[in-house]
């Protein structure tokens, strides 16, 4: 059973830039969250798709968008990059079915990038 | 100890020793609590939960109390080994539309010392 998959494991661009980042959850999972880790700082949460929607958004501007398609899977679109988008994106999946523990979040290794 | 700007606290033990890292968390509504574990290069791993109705819960060599009184939480790591060597976050928790949706802390580092 795979775990959460995100690709590429590294990236760099330049500023100004848009970038995409890919995410597949885990089996039998349907909701996709999206956190951005700065070096030395906890995840911050971008935001959760389920259902193709998106449910709940954190504190990021427009740039930052994604979403979600009818097998689950997940992208996260940057646009306009700048240096301080330059953090550890991580994918974290649940599952909202009736009986599971769906507050526990699986996480990908991330993607890590790298905006000069 | 505590530090400042971009470096992390740390905790360093002695392999076997037992380990206490202690998280602060703001919100007096969040009701379900989790420790995850991050190791260098990979995403956070649960390690264990605990929902505001309980004040400890214990699981294999780890235990997390949480003290609501003062939004405390304690994650303790007993007999601690060199693969315990990682980054450990507190994350609160509140339902929001549906769902839960984490906040996490800073984060201690770990340090197991053959």
């Amino acid at each position: 059973d795979a775990g959460v998959t995100q690709s590429p494991t590294h990236l760099i661009k330049t500023r100004g830039q848009q970038v995409t980042l890919r995410c597949s959850p885990k089996s039998g999972h349907d909701t996709v969250s999206w956190y951005q880790q700065a070096l030395g700082q906890g995840p911050q949460f971008i935001f959760q798709y389920y259902e193709e929607e998106e449910r709940q958004r954190g504190n990021f501007p427009d740039r930052f968008s994604g979403h979600q398609f009818p097998n689950y899977s997940s992208e996260l679109n940057v646009n306009a990059l700048l240096l301080g988008d330059s953090a550890l994106y991580l994918c974290a999946s649940s599952s909202s079915r009736r009986g599971s523990t769906n507050e526990k979040l699986f996480f990908g290794s991330g993607t890590q990038l790298s905006v000069l | 100890g505590e530090s400042v700007g971009l470096h992390l606290p740390t905790l360093s033990v002695q392999e076997g020793d037992n380990s206490i890292i202690n998280c602060a968390y703001s919100n007096s509504a969040s009701d379900y609590f989790i420790w995850y574990k991050q190791e260098s290069g990979k995403g956070p791993q649960f390690i264990i939960d605990i929902r505001s109705n309980m004040d400890k819960r214990q699981g294999q060599r780890v235990t997390v109390l949480l003290n609501k009184t003062v939004k405390h939480l304690s994650l303790q790591i007993a007999a601690t080994q060199p693969g315990d060597s990682a980054v450990y976050f507190c994350a609160e928790n509140m339902e929001r539309g549906g769902s839960y949706i984490p906040t996490f802390g800073r984060g201690t580092s770990l340090i197991v010392h053959p």
